[in-house]
């Protein structure tokens, strides 16, 4: 069973719009999640994360939500740039426990 | 500083066959992971050695062997390799903070069995 799920395998849009990732997760003990950013044959690479007492970080152009009550998450990119394509992976873990990996979702941002 | 290094980077094996995966850190971090990236997958922890000496298993641990011999090197064995274990291979080495920890990999190991 997917604890966490990703499920949008590809995005696409405009550079200079807001690009929104999302990733649902089903397991109501995940107390910190992380988003990694992965580009062609190379490792991911750590982009931010968020606690369970919160609701939202900003980082930069990047901000992650937290919706406990629906167990989601999303990650916004505002505004894309050509840069940010990649394969944006969401990550999540419950206190004394490893992080489950999403499946990934491709961005590809257009010029 | 290279963070972390994985060798080699692409490897094909045949069935049956034995390899190690190398990873090195040069972070000074206690923690080291290996995973397991599969299309439509997320990555699946392997084996994972919280400090020197220490490992323990993951996820996916079946077919593969691992040592932390100093705090540096972690690495991957497969001991007979299986079309199943075509996969690209991250390793992770880890930062412990107080409430969380942050994973730095390395570029990865892409390997072919056949």
């Amino acid at each position: 069973d997917q604890q966490v799920k990703q499920n949008s395998p590809s995005l696409s849009v405009q550079e200079g719009r807001i690009s929104i990732l999302n990733c649902d997760y089903t397991n109501s003990m995940f107390d910190y999640f992380l988003w990694y950013k992965k580009y062609p044959a190379e490792g991911p690479t750590f982009l931010i994360s968020i606690s369970s007492i919160k609701d939202k970080n900003e980082d930069g152009r990047f901000t992650v939500f937290l919706n406990k009550s629906a167990k989601h998450l999303s990650l916004h990119i505002v505004p894309s740039q050509p840069g940010d394509s990649a394969v944006y992976f969401c990550a999540a873990s419950a206190a004394g426990y490893k992080y489950i990996f999403g499946t990934g979702t491709r961005l590809k941002v257009l010029a | 500083n290279a963070g972390v290094t994985q060798t080699p980077k692409f490897q094909v094996l045949k069935t049956g066959q034995s390899m190690t995966l190398q990873c090195a850190q040069d972070m000074n971090h206690n923690s080291m992971y290996w995973y397991r990236q599969d299309p439509g997958m997320g990555l699946r922890l392997i084996y994972y050695s919280a400090s020197e000496g220490t490992t323990d298993k993951g996820e996916v641990p079946n077919g593969y062997n691992v040592s932390r011999l100093n705090k540096r090197e972690f690495s991957l064995r497969l001991e007979s390799a299986a079309p199943s274990q075509t996969s690209v291979y991250f390793c992770a080495s880890v930062l412990q903070g107080a409430y969380q920890e942050t994973q730095y990999f390395g570029p990865g190991t892409r390997l072919l069995v056949l």
